[in-house]
Parts: structure tokens; sequence; C-alpha cells
């Protein structure tokens, strides 16, 4: 079974600063990778995916993650955090078995909070 | 395109009674996935369904079920509330149900039960 981890349930940032949310996932073959974004009393709105072309994946709102096999690894980035950013982010996988059809294993989500 | 609706968005039971929850995908989305949010247990898979036939269930209870009309909108039933059932469900519509497509979620259905 896919299991995904997120290290840290929670990162702190000042704004400008950098963001850096970590994402492994454990399988033979590489998934295909999300990572989503939820804001209080919301639904999860997509920020980026990986589905097996380029390795550096750009997303909305200024995001990017990058999908190392060897690591089996997809950490999110942002150069710069902006108070808006503050919001719970999770990392999630599918798998390409087509049996599979299109469910989704999560991590267990990281809560960003920016300090001005 | 209107987004993916769920409704009622809150609702308030009693153990031991049963709940209907409903989605609207997006129009012209052909599968419809369920997903249990709880600050405990994280995002859980419930189940798919695809063109009216349940085609992937996650490790939950008989107690949880649902089902896909013809026009792809979904309903979840849980029977026999437990207090552990409340959380937030979340419905996602995608295009073809497969791996790669995006996910487009729901606001959510906030079930409470006392």
């Amino acid at each position: 079974a896919q299991s995904v981890t997120q290290l840290g349930s929670h990162v702190s940032v000042s704004e400008g600063a950098l963001v850096l949310l970590r994402c492994n996932y454990s399988s033979s073959v590489p998934p295909y990778l999300f990572w989503y974004v939820q804001y209080p009393n919301q639904g999860l709105q997509l920020l980026l995916k990986y589905t097996s072309a380029a390795t550096l994946v750009k997303g909305i709102n200024g995001f990017e993650a990058e999908f190392k096999k060897s690591e089996t690894s997809f950490h999110l980035t942002k150069p710069s955090a902006h108070m808006s950013d503050a919001a719970e982010y999770f990392c999630a996988v599918s798998d390409q078995d087509a049996a599979a059809g299109n469910k989704l294993t999560f991590g267990g989500g990281t809560r960003v909070l920016v300090k001005p | 395109k209107a987004g993916v609706t769920q409704t009622p968005r809150y609702l308030i039971k009693t153990r031991g009674q049963q709940v209907t929850l409903s989605c609207s995908p997006i129009s012209g989305h052909r599968s419809v996935s369920w997903y249990q949010q709880t600050p405990g247990q994280g995002l859980q898979f419930l189940f798919e369904y695809f063109s009216e036939t349940q085609r992937n269930k996650g490790n939950f209870p008989g107690r949880f079920s649902g089902r896909q009309f013809s026009n792809s909108r979904s309903e979840m039933n849980v029977s026999t509330l437990e207090l552990g059932d409340s959380a937030l469900y979340l419905c996602a519509s995608s295009p073809q149900g497969a791996g790669a497509d995006t996910q487009y979620f729901g606001p959510g259905t906030r079930l409470t039960v006392l």
C-alpha cells in the first residue's frame, strides 16, 4: 500500500522567507504526486501535480515542487512567503495502475504559519 | 463551470441515527470520490464511483455506503452513527477517474455526532 510522509506537522516562516515543505512517498513505482492546500473551512485546492513529465513542476501562487525519484521525494517550495500562504498543505499520491482508479493517499498535512 | 457542491454544509446528528450526504460534481465529470477528514486520522479515502459503479473502496466499515446516479451526482450514507464518525466529509470529482486526473474538491459537509 502507498504511504506518504510529510515531515513537520507545523512550519512557521517569516513573510518574505523561503517556504519548504517536505514530502516523501513509499512506492517502488513512481506514483502520480500532488500538492493540495486547504484554507480554514474550505475544501482542498490543487497547487500542482507531477504526472511523469518534467521533474520540476510549477504551480499556482508561486509554488513549485521537484520530483526526485532517487530520494522518493516531492518537496514543495516557494521563494518568498506571503501572509496569504497561511494554510494547511497536503501531499498526496495516486497509483499509476489504472485498476486503482484515482484514489488519493494523503500525507498527514503541514500547517504553515506566516509571521509578519 | 460551477465547482463541486456538497449539501448540507453542516449537520448535527445523535448516535445511532443515519445520515445522507450529497455531492454534485463538476459538469461533465464522471468520477466522484469521497474522503473523511478528522484531526486524528487525517484525510482518508472512503470510496470512488465511476459511471454509477463503485470502483474502489477504502478501509471503512459497511456502515459507510454510497451510490452514484446517472447524472454523476453522488450520495453517501452512514448508518448507526458513532461519535467517531464526526468529521469533515469531502467529495471530489474528476473527468475520467484516472490516476493522473486532478480531483476537484467541494467545501465539505461538517458532520457532528452527539
